[in-house]
């Protein structure tokens, strides 16, 4: 595709529900990003990944989440037992490498009740 | 916690008018980015700024980045409806200008 591929865009979970979120990069981007934006407020950093490789992990904010992208394209992002706290639009951003502008998707909407 | 503090939070102008919002941080940045964002999308790279005192223009829209590289500024000339969304500041704390730190945003709604 042209762009970067979010989805479900919206998910909606019970507390303490599992839930899975998938970011299509742009083709032949290496890096990738997760952000968490929760509602009023700019994106937190969460994790980053340079093909395969997972350089950073400092944003995630508990074990509960955890990232993956495993063939250095697609990439998923894991919350286990979701709290309330967890409701946010979650962002995945790719990039082409050094100095190259990053290009976020539309989001996947999290709401927990 | 944003380490990018953004003014004002919100801004609500009419047609016409001129307007500039302000970010501002302790640290240095090896440069800064300002997004726009519209409700129910990703933020979109508007430009970024690297040297200390740069100025860049883009149409009606000119952003200035301090010289110790800690502060920028957006200015808006002749507001339009269509300028409406949330502006976001991003420094990058690296030199690949990739890890990014976000501001918390300046919402502009603009009255036709």
């Amino acid at each position: 595709g042209a762009g970067v591929s979010q989805s479900p865009r919206y998910k909606v979970a019970k507390r303490g529900q599992d839930v899975a979120l998938r970011c299509d990069p742009i083709s032949g981007h290496v890096s990738l990003f997760w952000y968490q934006q929760a509602l009023g407020q700019g994106p937190e950093f969460l994790t980053y990944f340079q093909n395969e490789a997972q350089l950073d992990k400092s944003g995630l904010p508990s074990d509960r989440f955890f990232a993956e992208r495993p063939e250095g394209s697609v990439s998923t992002l894991k919350i286990q037992r979701t709290q309330q706290e967890d409701s946010a639009v979650y962002l995945c951003a790719s990039g082409s490498g050094y100095n190259s502008p990053l290009h976020f998707g539309n989001g996947t909407r999290l709401t927990v009740t | 916690t944003q380490l990018l503090e953004q003014s004002p939070q919100f801004l609500s102008i009419q047609e016409g008018e001129n307007l500039t919002v302000y970010c501002n941080s302790s640290s240095v940045f090896s440069s800064l980015q300002w997004y726009r964002q519209e409700p129910g999308e990703g933020p979109v790279l508007l430009v970024t700024v690297v040297t200390g005192g740069e100025v860049k223009k883009l149409k009606r829209l000119t952003f200035q980045f301090g010289d110790a590289r800690k502060d920028s500024s957006l200015h808006i000339t002749a507001a339009q409806p269509g300028d409406t969304g949330l502006y976001l500041c991003a420094g990058a704390r690296n030199n690949a200008g990739n890890m990014l730190t976000f501001g918390g945003g300046t919402r502009l709604m603009v009255k036709p």
